[in-house]
């Protein structure tokens, strides 16, 4: 069965501090992985589509990398304003209708 | 450039109240359309989607049904809600042949 498992759940960081945001996936065949962020009560919004193990994406602080069992959101030098839940989605090699398959998300809260 | 509109943005229903969320985008052709929902602490979940014009696949059984009368609008339906139809409403659409989704700013039903 395809899953994707995100953590932590939960992470509070001070401006500056520096860390990442795991994504597991079990998917048979990946065709994409994807990175939104979530605003509490706003649709989420695209941030990345990485397709093949080895792939870096990168939008001012974050930073997206790749393997064939997981990603990792880098965020470097956090701000406040990069609050926000982050959600990690993967589409199956065997879909063709674009289905995404998300993980619960990581909810990052980022202290001045 | 391509967007999309999901209203309203907040309904509070009664249980056994008809329900209609109305999705369109702009400024493409032919999209795949989704609806998917997000209960609180969960993942998003696919609900329906639609490769064409009165082309619907639903992912689970449910109390709800879609429709797309025309090409770049979709429909979400019920009879009759039930408590457990509460939740976040979104609405996304992709480019036929690509992998990424784009969301809309979600509709959160409340049923009472």
């Amino acid at each position: 069965e395809d899953q994707v498992t995100q953590s932590p759940e939960a992470l509070r960081l001070q401006e500056g501090e520096s860390s990442s945001l795991n994504c597991s996936y079990t998917v048979s065949g990946l065709r994409g992985l994807f990175w939104y962020r979530q605003d509490p009560g706003k649709g989420p919004e695209f941030l990345f589509t990485l397709y093949s193990a080895g792939e870096e994406k990168e939008k001012e602080r974050l930073k997206a990398t790749l393997t064939k069992k997981e990603s990792f959101l880098h965020i470097t030098a956090p701000k406040p304003e990069d609050s926000a839940t982050y959600l990690c989605a993967v589409q199956a090699g065997s879909s063709n209708t674009g289905k995404l398959i998300f993980g619960q998300g990581t909810t990052l809260q980022v202290k001045p | 450039s391509q967007t999309i509109h999901q209203w309203p943005a907040t309904l509070v229903q009664p249980v056994g109240s008809p329900l209609s969320l109305e999705c369109t985008v702009e400024g493409t052709s032919n999209p795949n359309l989704y609806w998917y929902r997000q209960a609180a602490g969960r993942g998003l979940q696919l609900l329906f989607y639609s490769v064409g014009i009165g082309q619907i696949s639903s992912e689970v059984p449910q109390n709800l049904s879609a429709s797309r009368p025309q090409d770049r609008q979709f429909i979400l339906s019920s009879k009759k809600l039930l408590l457990s139809d509460s939740g976040f409403y979104l609405c996304a659409w992709s480019v036929m042949g690509s992998t990424e989704a784009f969301f809309g700013q979600g509709t959160r039903l409340t049923v009472v």
